[in-house]
């Protein structure tokens, strides 16, 4: 593809439900990183993948927070027992290398009623 | 730990004028990069500009330049001649090297465009 795909576009849940957020990086961009940004705010570093291991999860906020990347392409965050306080857009983004440039997806929008 | 401070909440300029947009940080450390980042309203994260913190030549990039101050540690984003495509939240990031490359953003400066 393109570029960074990430799908749903957009999620509506009930609290206390759980949900997969999926992210489609870039063919052959073995570094993929989560964000989440809550409105009016910029986004905030969640976790860090390189290749299939996840190199720093420290900024998942609690252990209702887990992401995985078995094959080291796709990846999907999961969230469960969601919280209104969980709504946010989730953000994706891939690099060739820890090192070069992050290229970002167009997020997924989290609401939780 | 990093931080990044965004003090402009709200920006407008007039079509084929300039603006400018401030960022400070707060970092203990010599080697890491600066970047400013263009979000739209379709979400998507597009990186207007790179500064390397060795390099002490300010970058630019077409319409875009910045102004960096190392020791002041300020990292501020001119847009010449701006353009109405131009209107979106623009963020500041710092990125540290040598670590896991995750980026700090800063909240964000919403600027809007005047024809």
């Amino acid at each position: 593809g393109a570029g960074v795909s990430q799908t749903p576009s957009n999620k509506v849940t009930e609290k206390g439900k759980y949900v997969e957020l999926r992210c489609d990086p870039i063919s052959g961009h073995t570094a993929l990183y989560w964000y989440r940004q809550s409105l009016g705010q910029g986004p905030e570093f969640l976790i860090y993948f390189q290749g299939t291991g996840a190199a720093d999860d420290s900024g998942l906020p609690n252990d209702r927070f887990f992401a995985v990347r078995p094959e080291g392409s796709v990846s999907t965050l999961k969230i469960q027992r969601t919280e209104r306080g969980d709504s946010a857009v989730y953000l994706c983004a891939s690099s060739l290398s820890p090192s070069n440039e992050q290229f970002f997806g167009p997020g997924t929008r989290l609401t939780v009623l | 730990a990093q931080t990044v401070t965004q003090s402009q909440p709200e920006m407008s300029v007039q079509e084929a004028e300039t603006v400018t947009l401030s960022c400070t940080y707060d970092t203990s450390e010599s080697d890491y990069y600066l970047f400013w980042y263009k979000q739209p309203p379709s979400r998507q994260m597009i990186l207007v500009i790179r500064q390397e913190a060795y390099k002490q030549q300010n970058a630019t990039e077409n319409r875009f330049s910045v102004n960096f101050q190392k020791a002041a540690k300020s990292f501020s984003l001119k847009i010449s001649d701006s353009q109405l495509g131009d209107a979106a939240m623009y963020f500041c990031a710092y990125l540290r090297k040598g670590s896991n490359y995750k980026l700090t953003f800063g909240k964000g400066t919403l600027l809007t465009v005047n024809p």
